[in-house]
């Protein structure tokens, strides 16, 4: 166990509507990265979050947005969703501290599927 | 563009062999390497993370790393079934987002 946890575990949702998913981070951890899984793939890299601020972000178009609380937890929204939102949505939490790199510990994941 | 590069599998071992999982990356400011196992529908795990040039080890597993090379490894010495897993490396600069592999599948036969 990671320390981390994710709501909900599992959605359905219809193209069209939106939706959020809630990260709660490892406690001492100040950051939380969100990575989309689609099945096969690797885990690909949507934004993060240090210190309440976006800190980075991938190539997701800004209809994916988020949002890190003063506890450090986070959420994650996504409007107007679409068939190829369907994936795993994984959020990951690290104690960043420049320069020295931390590891990022994932929860279990939000399994998103859009019909 | 980084790129992580993975040979997708399955690779295939006996129980008790060892099992060799190779990784190149493309960008050489990446400072960290991560080794993540993936059971099929759970999140990914870390098992083990490396940072210089040579190897390190942590009970059954050794991560390598060769930087001039750009290619990192690890190695499951006497590999069980549950082992059995997709494994994921990941690369990371400073303390930038991780970048992924699409994941080597491992099958350790009983």
């Amino acid at each position: 166990e990671t320390g981390v946890t994710q709501s909900p575990t599992h959605l359905i949702k219809t193209r069209g509507q939106q939706v959020t998913l809630r990260c709660s981070s490892q406690s001492g951890h100040n950051t939380v990265s969100w990575y989309q899984q689609a099945l096969g793939q690797g885990p690909q890299f949507i934004f993060q979050y240090y210190r309440e601020e976006e800190n980075g972000r991938g190539n997701f178009p800004p209809r994916f947005s988020g949002l890190q609380f003063p506890n450090y937890s986070s959420e994650l929204n996504v409007n107007a969703l679409e068939l190829d939102d369907s994936a795993l949505y994984l959020c990951a939490s690290s104690l960043e501290v420049s320069p020295e790199p931390y590891e990022q510990y994932f929860g279990p994941g939000t399994r998103l599927t859009v019909t | 563009q980084k790129e992580v590069e993975q040979n997708s599998g399955p690779l295939s071992v006996p129980e008790g062999a060892i099992a060799s999982l190779n990784c190149t990356y493309s960008d050489r400011v990446s400072q960290s390497f991560f080794w993540y196992r993936q059971y099929s529908g759970k999140s990914p795990e870390l098992i083990m993370s490396i940072y210089s040039n040579g190897d390190k080890e942590d009970g059954r597993f050794t991560a390598q790393l060769n930087k001039a090379s750009q290619y990192v490894s690890l190695l499951i010495r006497d590999s069980q079934p549950s082992d059995s897993a997709t494994y994921l490396c990941a690369v990371k600069e400073g303390r930038r987002a991780l970048t992924f592999g699409s994941g080597t599948r491992l099958q350790v036969q009983p």
